[in-house]
């Protein structure tokens, strides 16, 4: 596609579900991250990807996050037992070179999730 | 760790005049890239601009210009004939080429609207 897909748009979930989250970069991409914004907030840093290697993890806030990412390509986070304070949009981007700092990320269009 | 300040949570602007949002850094590395980030409602983040540290001549495209000033560890973001489709949010972000990744860290956020 054109530009970086992320699904579902919206996900409303029960305190203690598993979601899933999924990311479809831009093709040729290498590096994928993701980000989470609360309300009204800035973007906090979660997870990087370089190809389907994950060497920096250290936004992740607890062992209920978690994210994969396959065939260089398609990335799902996945939140299990589900918190309140998870609710948030998540952002998935993409970039074509990690080591060029001038090669912008490209974002997707985010994933509201509401934990009820 | 880097850090970015955005310390105006809101501004607002008459059409067609000039604005202008603040942003500092906090950081110990000499060589890195500097961003200025759009998101309207629509959620995805839209590049607007973007600097590396070792030019010295100002970022400009169209009517969207910086004010760098690495001693001073700040990169404004100057609005020029601000247009109604201006209305966003406006985060400032600093890219490391030092740390693994290459990943943005972000500002606040300002909100900025534009009145008619």
């Amino acid at each position: 596609g054109a530009g970086v897909s992320q699904s579902p748009s919206n996900k409303v979930t029960e305190k203690g579900k598993d979601v899933e989250l999924r990311c479809d970069p831009i093709s040729g991409h290498t590096a994928l991250y993701w980000y989470r914004q609360s309300l009204g907030q800035g973007l906090e840093f979660l997870i990087y990807f370089q190809g389907n290697s994950a060497p920096d993890k250290s936004g992740l806030p607890s062992d209920r996050f978690s994210a994969e990412r396959t065939g260089g390509s398609v990335s799902t986070l996945t939140i299990q037992r589900t918190q309140q304070e998870d609710s948030a949009v998540y952002l998935c981007a993409s970039s074509l070179n990690r080591v060029d700092g001038n090669s912008p990320l490209h974002f997707g269009n985010g994933t509201r999730l509401t934990v009820t | 760790a880097q850090t970015v300040t955005q310390s105006q949570p809101e501004m607002s602007v008459q059409e067609a005049e000039t604005v202008t949002l603040s942003c500092t850094y906090d950081t110990s590395e000499s060589d890195y890239y500097l961003f200025w980030y759009k998101q309207p409602p629509s959620r995805q983040m839209i590049l607007v601009i973007r600097q590396e540290a070792y030019k010295q001549q100002n970022a400009t495209e169209n009517r969207f210009s910086v004010n760098f000033q690495k001693a001073a560890k700040s990169f404004s973001l100057k609005i020029s004939d601000s247009q109604l489709g201006d209305a966003a949010m406006y985060f400032c972000a600093y890219r490391s080429l030092e740390t693994s990744g290459s990943r943005l860290t972000f500002g606040e956020g300002t909100q900025l609207t534009v009145n008619p």
